[in-house]
C-alpha cells in the first residue's frame, strides 16, 4: 500500500510558541489530505480537509487561526498550531488518498501517517 | 450520540479463539474502512468496502458490510497475540462534498492472551 510519512514524530514545545508538523505523500501523489486528532483512548476527530492549492476546509469547532494548514504541494501539508497551550497537546494525525488504479472505483484508500505526539508545557 | 458504534469497546480472547467486533452507523454508509492502531501510533489500513454485500479478507481477517443494515463486521478467525491492538471502522457517513472526509467509531480494544 501507499506511504504516507510524518514529522516529527514526538514535540514537546513551551506554551505559546508555535509547532509545525508535516504529512508527506512518499509514492503518490495526493490532491487531498486530512487532518485529524486523537485524545488517550479516544477516536480520531477530524480536523480540517487540506487541498492543494487552495484554502482549507474546517470542521466545525476547529479555529483555523490557531490550526494553520498549508498545502503547498501534491504531496506535502504542514499543520501549525500556533501559540500553543496544554490542551492542545494531543495526537496528530495525517491521511491521504490514494486514487484507485484502473476501473471504475468511487471511493479513494486512505492510508494514515504514524502520527505526532505533542505535549505542550 | 455516536454517529458509528462499534461493538464490543474491549474484547480478551484465548489464542486461536475466533471473534467479531461490529460496527454500525446512524447513517447512510457511503464507504467504510477498517484499520488497526497499535496505542500511540498511526493506523495501519486492513480493508476498504464499498457495496452492500461486499465481502472482503485478508490472512485470517474477513469483513463484511450490510448496506441496508448500515453495519459492517469484522472476524478475525484463530486469533494470534500479534492481532491484538486497537481496531477502528472509519466511514464516510455524508457523502457529496464531504467525499473523503471518514467519522470513526470508538474503536475496539483486542487483547489476545497466548
Amino acid at each position: 500500500g501507499a506511504v504516507v510519512s510524518q514529522h516529527p514524530s514526538r514535540v514537546i514545545c513551551k506554551s505559546g510558541t508555535s509547532v509545525k508538523i508535516e504529512c508527506r505523500s512518499l509514492d503518490f501523489q495526493a490532491t487531498t489530505m486530512f487532518w485529524y486528532r486523537q485524545f488517550p483512548k479516544q477516536s480520531l476527530m477530524l480536523m480540517a480537509t487540506s487541498n492543494e492549492g487552495s484554502k482549507a476546509t474546517y470542521e466545525q469547532g476547529v479555529e483555523k487561526d490557531k490550526f494553520l494548514i498549508n498545502h503547498a504541494s501534491l504531496t506535502l501539508s504542514t499543520l501549525t498550531v500556533t501559540s500553543a497551550h496544554p490542551e492542545d497537546s494531543s495526537f496528530y494525525i495525517c491521511s491521504a488518498s490514494e486514487p484507485p488504479r484502473g476501473g471504475s472505483i468511487v471511493l479513494d484508500t486512505q492510508y494514515f501517517g504514524p502520527g505526532t505526539r505533542l505535549t505542550v508545557l | 450520540s455516536q454517529e458509528l458504534e462499534q461493538s464490543p469497546q474491549s474484547l480478551i480472547v484465548q489464542e486461536g479463539k475466533n471473534l467479531t467486533i461490529n460496527c454500525t452507523s446512524s447513517k447512510t454508509l457511503y464507504g467504510l474502512y477498517w484499520y488497526k492502531q497499535k496505542y500511540g501510533e498511526g493506523l495501519i489500513f486492513l480493508m476498504m468496502l464499498q457495496k452492500g454485500g461486499e465481502e472482503k479478507s485478508h490472512e485470517k481477517i474477513t469483513a463484511k458490510l450490510d448496506e441496508k443494515k448500515q453495519q459492517s463486521s469484522l472476524h478475525i478467525t484463530a486469533s494470534q497475540p500479534s492481532h491484538a491492538g486497537i481496531y477502528l471502522c472509519g466511514a464516510d457517513i455524508k457523502g457529496g462534498t464531504s467525499y473523503g472526509k471518514l467519522t470513526f467509531g470508538q474503536g475496539t480494544i483486542l487483547t489476545v492472551h497466548p
